[in-house]
């Protein structure tokens, strides 16, 4: 089943522990991306790869780091979280950036909740 | 960068027919894009437009004007399961996304 995965669901941590969650992708697509989402925010994105080796600012990448070492996985790591990334967090796919469809194909969300 | 406006909420009953409206304020404009989102779920895609002009896929059409820099949603014949949000996403030349903050269609009976 083609789909886009992401580890843990759900995390409860404490300011200052680093962590990664994981985003994984089975459709062989070259552009991935990391979003967050909150309430009246709508989604803003974090980061952004178009290929292997190859990451680009979103809008909102302060506090984070990402790296695209291989096709099919783009971890988003946060080294030292605080209260303000609180947040749900959705990892994303799409063919290619330079797709006409540019459909993108999103994972099912991780609630990251920092104390 | 970009910023996209959409409304926040918008109500209809069963059987109507609902536009939700996009601009946008865009450098590098490349296209335009809908997403479907119900509570606790994630997006999910409807359509996307590059060219100016209307899309049509089944109850759901995407129109962009980029000289207006403008797009809108039509829904039409709208169903109870259509009660989600809605969120329009500008695309620039770089690959980089932005979302609009979102537009929640209720529908009634």
């Amino acid at each position: 089943e083609a789909q886009v995965t992401q580890n843990p669901r759900y995390l409860i941590t404490v300011t200052g522990k680093k962590l990664t969650v994981t985003c994984s992708q089975n459709m062989n697509h070259e552009y991935m991306s990391w979003y967050r989402q909150d309430p009246g925010l709508g989604l803003r994105q974090i980061y952004y790869s178009m290929n292997v080796e190859v990451t680009d600012k979103g809008d909102v990448p302060e506090g984070y780091k990402v790296s695209r070492k291989e096709k099919r996985n783009f971890p988003l790591i946060l080294e030292s979280p605080s209260p303000n990334q609180t947040s749900l967090y959705f990892c994303a796919s799409s063919l290619s950036s330079r797709d006409i469809s540019y459909e993108q194909y999103f994972g099912p969300g991780t609630r990251l909740t920092v104390t | 960068g970009q910023s996209l406006e959409q409304p926040s909420e918008v109500t209809a009953v069963e059987g109507a027919i609902v536009q939700i409206n996009c601009t946008y304020q865009t450098s590098g404009f490349y296209g335009l894009s809908w997403y479907q989102q119900h509570d606790g779920g994630a997006p999910t895609f409807l359509s996307y437009n590059a060219l100016d002009g209307l899309e049509e896929t089944g109850r759901f059409s995407s129109f962009l004007s980029r000289s207006d820099s403008y797009g809108y949603l039509l829904l039409q014949e709208l169903q109870m399961k259509d009660s989600a949000s809605y969120f329009c996403a500008a695309t620039d030349s770089w690959g980089k996304l932005q979302f609009g903050a979102g537009t929640q269609v209720v529908v009634t009976p």
